[in-house]
Parts: structure tokens; sequence; C-alpha cells
């Protein structure tokens, strides 16, 4: 089964609300990565937050992360109609190969 | 101007036919990734690679095969013996000893009819 499961699976909205999605994990992790696809195309990386961290922003963007409740949120506040994409929490794991495991993403819909 | 290339964008093959997709960066990155998509879920790890010459079996690696002959390459075969390869692969990579974080290909969608 999938380490994380992001919630909702979709998001509708109108441009200038702020959208927030929700990710789960079930073990222990090293960092938690957001990154956005757009239809059809590669993921882009987009915050990682590690293990230590509680939150973090860049730019539009903030992350919280709760290891106690193996849980992360990703806020994007001003949601313009370029923020329509895909967003995936990933997990990363220490040593080895960096194995990260993604959830099955959020669908976000800004409208103008 | 650095980054992963995989062509081709589309790809169409007959069921029973081996098919190569291909992966190349330029980003000097040691380690490299590909990974399987299927509509509405997240990505799955197919094979990953290291160094040169040398590859680990991903969560999904039956039917698949890859090789690492140079660090700017890592070449993704579907043989038939992959049941269900109808799916979107994306290809990556990260330089050791950056944290965690992987740089993307476009993609290569694949229709097995």
């Amino acid at each position: 089964s999938q380490q994380g499961e992001e919630d909702p699976q979709a998001l509708s909205i109108q441009e200038g609300e702020n959208a927030t999605m929700n990710c789960s994990y079930k073990t222990s992790i090293n960092n938690l990565q957001w990154y956005r696809q757009n239809s059809g195309r590669g993921l882009v990386h987009l915050i990682l937050i590690r293990s230590n961290e509680r939150e973090k922003h860049s730019g539009r963007l903030r992350v919280t992360l709760d290891t106690s409740k193996k849980s992360s949120s990703l806020l994007i506040t001003a949601s313009r109609a370029a923020d329509t994409a895909s967003y995936f929490c990933a997990t990363g794991f220490s040593g080895g190969y960096n194995k990260l495991i993604f959830g099955a993403g959020t669908r976000l819909a800004v409208h103008p | 101007d650095g980054g992963i290339t995989q062509s081709p964008k589309y790809l169409f093959r007959k069921e029973g036919q081996n098919v190569t997709l291909s992966c190349e960066q330029n980003l000097n990155h040691d380690a490299m990734y590909w990974y399987r998509q299927d509509p509405g879920q997240g990505l799955r790890l197919i094979y990953y690679s290291q160094i040169v010459n040398d590859f680990q079996k991903g969560d999904i690696a039956e039917g698949y095969s890859v090789s690492r002959e140079k660090k700017e390459s890592f070449p993704l075969t579907v043989t038939s013996a992959q049941k269900n390869p109808t799916a979107f692969y994306l290809c990556a990579s990260r330089r050791l000893g950056q944290e965690g974080e992987q740089y993307f290909g476009p993609g290569t969608r694949l229709t097995v009819t």
C-alpha cells in the first residue's frame, strides 16, 4: 500500500482563495517533499521539510509537518489559475538510494 | 540548458513487442530512477541506479529491464513479460549528497494494444 495519502483527492477553488492539501503517512521518515505535476508532464519539486522541522515557507507555499500525527499539509495562498495542477507528497528515507514513496495526489483546479 | 530529456513523448506498440524508453540527463547527477504512473495514482518505482554499471530493482520491476552504461543515460526496456504496460513513464535523477530532491523528465506515455 502507498505510504503517503493525500486529502482531498480533488479541490476546486476560485482565484485568490487559499488551497490546503493534506498528506498522511505510515512509517518514520527522514523528510517529506511536495511535488507539482501539470497535466501530462513531469513532476516539479516544490519544497522539502525535514523530520525535525515543523514548518517551512517558500513564496506562496507553506508546509507543515507533524511527525507525531504522521501528517503534513501544503498551503498555497492567494491561488492563481496557473496553480492548477496535481500535487503529490513524497516521503523520503535516509540511507541507501534515498527512496521516495509518493501518494496518489490532490488535483487542484483554480478558476479565474 | 541543463535537464532531463525523455523520448519519445508518445509511444505506441503492439502487444508482445519489447520497447525501449530513452532517458538522458546533463545535470551530472549520479542517481537515476524510473517510475510508472497510472491514471489517478502516484508514482511507483521500477528501477534505480546510483552509479554506472549498477542498478537495483524497485517495487514493480517485473517485466522491465534497464542498463546504465553511461552516467548520462538510463534507458528502460518494457518487455513482453510486463502484463499491463500501458502507462505514463517518468525518469528522474538526483545528485548524491543533495538531500532528497529529484529532478524529473517530461515523461513518455506508452500505449500497448
